[in-house]
């Protein structure tokens, strides 16, 4: 059964500075896709990244930045430069790809993030 | 373009009562997943349906059911409401049949509180 682990429950930090969230995961297939979410004090989920199991370049969006590495089994999300609008909880999530059924994501439990001016 | 819109926004209700949700999908796409989201966790997986069929379903009993109209919408329906139903319940859509060769994209979601 496939698994993600987001150790860091809570993160503070000032803004400006820069952060790390750690996402582990366990699956026994050799295609599957990785995912990071954002959720706001809203609750609304708010997609941030796809990259899939072939693909272990790393990828910057602006303050964004995802290292994906199949040998440890981690995916891992850093924001450079952390601003306040940051503060919000932040959730990995596996899916393996399952033909023409269907797949869905496997959510790990979230790391808080709080950016403090 | 519209995102993903979930009807009602909070809702109460009492044990041993049935509660409907409702989810529209970014126009366009045909699937849609609903999710269990409990405070301090993250969301479980429940339905997915795509062209009105379920394609899947989680570890839920069957007091959880679904159901997607032509139209592409989705409704789900809770019976004999628990006090462990108290959720923030997602929808999320995507063109196909989502997750791994597909993004799905989230609803605001329902906040259900069973008293």
């Amino acid at each position: 059964a496939q698994k993600v682990t987001q150790a860091q429950t809570e993160i503070s930090v000032v803004e400006k500075e820069d952060v790390t969230l750690d996402c582990v995961y366990e699956t026994r297939d050799t295609t599957y896709y990785l995912f990071w979410y954002k959720q706001p004090p809203s609750g609304e989920l708010v997609f941030l990244i796809r990259r899939n199991s072939f693909d272990e370049q790393n990828e910057i969006s602006g303050r964004y930045s995802w290292n994906f590495q199949k040998s440890t089994s981690s995916f891992n999300f850093t924001i450079t430069a952390s601003q306040v609008v940051d503060s919000a909880v932040y959730f990995c999530a596996l899916s393996e790809a399952v033909g023409s059924g269907y797949s869905t994501l496997t959510f790990g439990k979230g790391t808080m993030l709080l950016v403090s001016p | 373009d519209a995102g993903v819109t979930q009807s009602p926004t909070h809702l109460i209700k009492t044990r041993g009562q049935q509660v409907t949700l409702r989810c529209s999908p970014i126009s366009g796409h045909k699937s849609v997943s609903w999710y269990q989201q409990v405070l301090g966790q993250g969301p479980q997986f429940i339905f997915q349906y795509y062209e009105k069929e379920e394609r899947g379903r989680g570890n839920f009993p069957d007091r959880f059911s679904a159901r997607q109209f032509p139209n592409y919408s989705s409704e789900l329906n809770v019976n004999a409401l628990l006090l462990g139903d108290s959720a923030l319940y997602l929808c999320a859509s995507s063109l196909i049949a989502g997750g791994g060769t597909d993004t799905q994209y989230f609803g605001p979601g329902t906040r259900l509180t069973v008293l």
